[in-house]
């Protein structure tokens, strides 16, 4: 079965760089949410978004910004990079509208700033 | 507020004996509850979901969880481990802000399997 992908999967920047996560949904899913774990970390909700509008938001810092394309992929653009960026960032999708609204998450994209 | 609490960071057990997860939850209203599984390097799995209904859950891998409201705890429990069930757990509660994408996780509990 098709699962959530990410990319890129490693991402290496210097500080004050951008950079620009993608996220593919599981086909038919109409949310996607985004979350940050960092070193040893949980993972923090950062935003999220249903039918291509953000539908709530966490501890997405004003440097990061995200959306969500007609064909339901989503970006996650950061700039301004700083060290404490460096983390796993995860996507999960699911389905709300008559679905459970389980989470499926990706594997992660990992960014390093150095 | 909403939080997780996972006394135990570090859990080791032998292979063959049983496991219990602790987690508690701080929530105004009736939660959802979820256990997943990261192995280094992967991506969250849910291992079992609590919403409603019966309080004893069973999820994937011979898991199971029980909420357990007056004690506002959802233990993990697996009566044998395996060597792959080594893994960092994380309880996690949803449901805030009406959608229960929006999860707050606790820190995790590192599980290691002695041989």
């Amino acid at each position: 079965a098709a699962g959530v992908i990410q990319s890129p999967r490693h991402l290496i920047k210097e500080k004050r760089e951008t950079a620009t996560l993608k996220c593919y949904p599981i086909p038919r899913h109409d949310t996607v949410y985004w979350y940050q774990q960092g070193p040893g970390q949980d993972p923090q909700f950062l935003i999220s978004f249903y039918e291509k509008m953000q539908s709530d938001k966490g501890s997405i810092p004003d440097r990061f910004s995200a959306q969500q394309f007609s064909d339901y992929h989503s970006e996650l653009n950061m700039s301004s990079l700083e060290l404490g960026d460096s983390a796993l960032y995860f996507c999960a999708s699911s389905l709300l509208a008559g679905g459970t609204g389980e989470l499926f998450f990706g594997e992660g994209s990992r960014l390093t700033v150095l | 507020a909403q939080s997780v609490t996972q006394p135990d960071i570090h859990i080791t057990v032998s292979e063959g004996a049983s496991l219990e997860l602790r987690c508690n939850y701080s929530y105004g209203a009736t939660p959802y509850l979820f256990w997943y599984v990261q192995s280094p390097g992967q991506g969250l799995q849910l291992l079992l979901k609590y919403f409603s209904g019966d309080t004893l859950v069973q999820g994937i891998k011979g898991f199971e969880a029980e909420f357990k409201r007056s004690q506002s705890s959802f233990n993990l429990r697996k009566p044998s481990v395996h060597w792959s069930d080594a893994a960092e757990y994380f309880c996690a509660v949803g449901g805030y802000g009406g959608s229960q994408g929006n999860l707050i996780f606790g820190k995790g509990t590192k599980l290691s399997v002695k041989p």
